[in-house]
């Protein structure tokens, strides 16, 4: 099956630092998607970007599917987007379902 | 409000005991999808279902079972068949051959 790594694993920011992290796939990819997950389980939704780039407020998100990666940007971090973030792929074959990376964990710190 | 909906929130089993977990959606979206999240870890496909009356096999469907009787609605059933079961079970619907999937606040399932 599709393999999907995330990293780093775990990160600890600063408050008002930037971070990226990145997700690598090694197969063709449909639909890509980046999820928060809150400290009581619910998945956010922060993009679905299959290629190029999206912005929202501080978060923006750049999918380079020929090279089959993709990263999250997080610019001047708030202790709220502390959580993990998963990034989430659906194969070009197939049914729309997703495979998941094992996330990576961010704390920011006051 | 749109959203999904799971209920219950907590859920404790004990061994050899069938659970159903509930799962609704008010989105109009045809396809649903059942995930399981161990500690530490990603999300993992049980089953998915792109209609009424038809559903398919994810990646650890032993132990599971579904329906689909309605749009609005896929319960998941985890048999005694399952031999570790004790996760946190999400449930999440999407447009068919489109785009985002969108998740319920998921039920924390614990096997005593």
């Amino acid at each position: 099956g599709i393999q999907v790594e995330q990293s780093p694993p775990d990160l600890i920011l600063q408050e008002g630092a930037n971070s990226t992290l990145r997700c690598n796939f090694s197969d063709s990819v449909n639909n890509l998607q980046w999820f928060h997950q809150n400290p009581w389980g619910q998945l956010i939704n922060l993009f679905y970007i299959p290629s190029g780039t999206k912005q929202n407020g501080r978060l923006s998100a750049t999918t380079v599917a020929t090279e089959r990666y993709s990263l999250l940007y997080i610019s001047s971090s708030q202790t709220t987007d502390s959580g993990v973030y998963f990034c989430a792929v659906c194969l070009q074959t197939g049914a729309n379902n997703l495979f998941f990376g094992t996330g990576t964990r961010l704390t920011v710190i006051p | 409000d749109g959203g999904i909906t799971q209920s219950p929130k907590y859920l404790f089993r004990k061994e050899g005991q069938n659970v159903t977990l509930s799962c609704e959606q008010n989105l109009n979206h045809d396809a649903m999808y059942w995930y399981r999240q161990d500690p530490g870890q990603g999300l993992r496909l049980i089953y998915y279902s792109q209609i009424v009356n038809d559903f398919q096999k994810g990646d650890i469907a032993e132990g599971y079972s579904v329906s689909r009787e309605k749009k609005e609605s896929f319960p998941l059933t985890v048999t005694s068949a399952q031999k570790n079961p004790t996760a946190f079970y999400l449930c999440a619907s999407s447009i068919i051959h489109a785009d985002t999937q969108y998740f319920g606040p998921g039920t924390r399932l614990t096997v005593l």
